[in-house]
């Protein structure tokens, strides 16, 4: 079936450095790609996505490009935040799975220090 | 998008005994899930709650343990039974708008059992 494989965290940086944080996937089609982040004690928030092959999800200077040739969706930002600290989980839907159930990646806590 | 409230967002509970999460949301919507999400764990779709019809359970979740409502279009509730620490976890409902689309998560119920 579908899957998610994420990087292993935590990831700790300083800050205003460059961020990657890989996401690769397995589907039988073209799935809809997600990055979501849960900040400490929150639920999970939307932070960008796409839908098809060589878009590119972009949000708050965070972006991921769909490469349907490697099938990744790698998360990078060029200069991070201590508020950016936070986990970071990779996701699908559809993609020859179900429409509507979202599979997740095990998640990457990222900790950006001052 | 849209405005998901869950309560309560946390409770320390007795094992043995049983707690009812809500989930409300701020329009009508078809699909609405559960989720939990184990301490340092990514997160686990516990069922689908379908308007009109008992819930679909995914593999390892059973009604008993967790008996789901979902009375009309805006608003469901997860109960957790008979609790044991094991189901300390963060509890999170989410709707999705249509097939292949994000899901929108509620901010999570922080559920610890002693």
């Amino acid at each position: 079936g579908n899957s998610v494989t994420q990087m292993e965290g935590p990831v700790t940086l300083s800050e205003e450095a460059f961020l990657t944080i890989n996401c690769t996937y397995t589907a039988t089609g073209y799935p809809s790609l997600f990055w979501y982040v849960q900040y400490p004690g929150e639920g999970l928030q939307l932070l960008l996505k796409a839908t098809k092959a060589d878009d590119k999800g972009s949000n708050k200077g965070f972006e991921a490009t769909y490469r349907k040739e490697t099938t990744s969706f790698h998360l990078e930002k060029g200069s991070v935040q201590v508020s950016d600290s936070a986990v970071y989980f990779c996701a699908l839907v559809g993609g020859g799975g179900a429409t509507n159930k979202l599979i997740f990646g095990t998640g990457t806590l990222l900790a950006v220090q001052p | 998008s849209a405005v998901i409230s869950q309560k309560p967002s946390r409770d320390i509970c007795q094992r043995g005994t049983s707690l009812t999460i809500q989930c409300q949301v701020d329009s009508q919507v078809t699909m609405m899930f559960w989720y939990r999400q184990q301490p340092g764990q990514s997160l686990t779709l516990i069922a689908t709650a379908n308007q009109g019809s008992e819930a679909t359970y995914e593999s390892g979740f059973v009604i008993d343990k967790f008996p789901i409502s979902r009375p009309n279009l805006t608003f469901s509730t997860l109960t957790v039974s008979n609790m044991s620490p094991e189901d300390s976890s963060i509890y999170l409902c989410s709707v999705v708008w249509g097939p292949n689309t994000e899901a929108f998560f509620g901010q999570g119920t922080r559920l610890t059992v002693v």
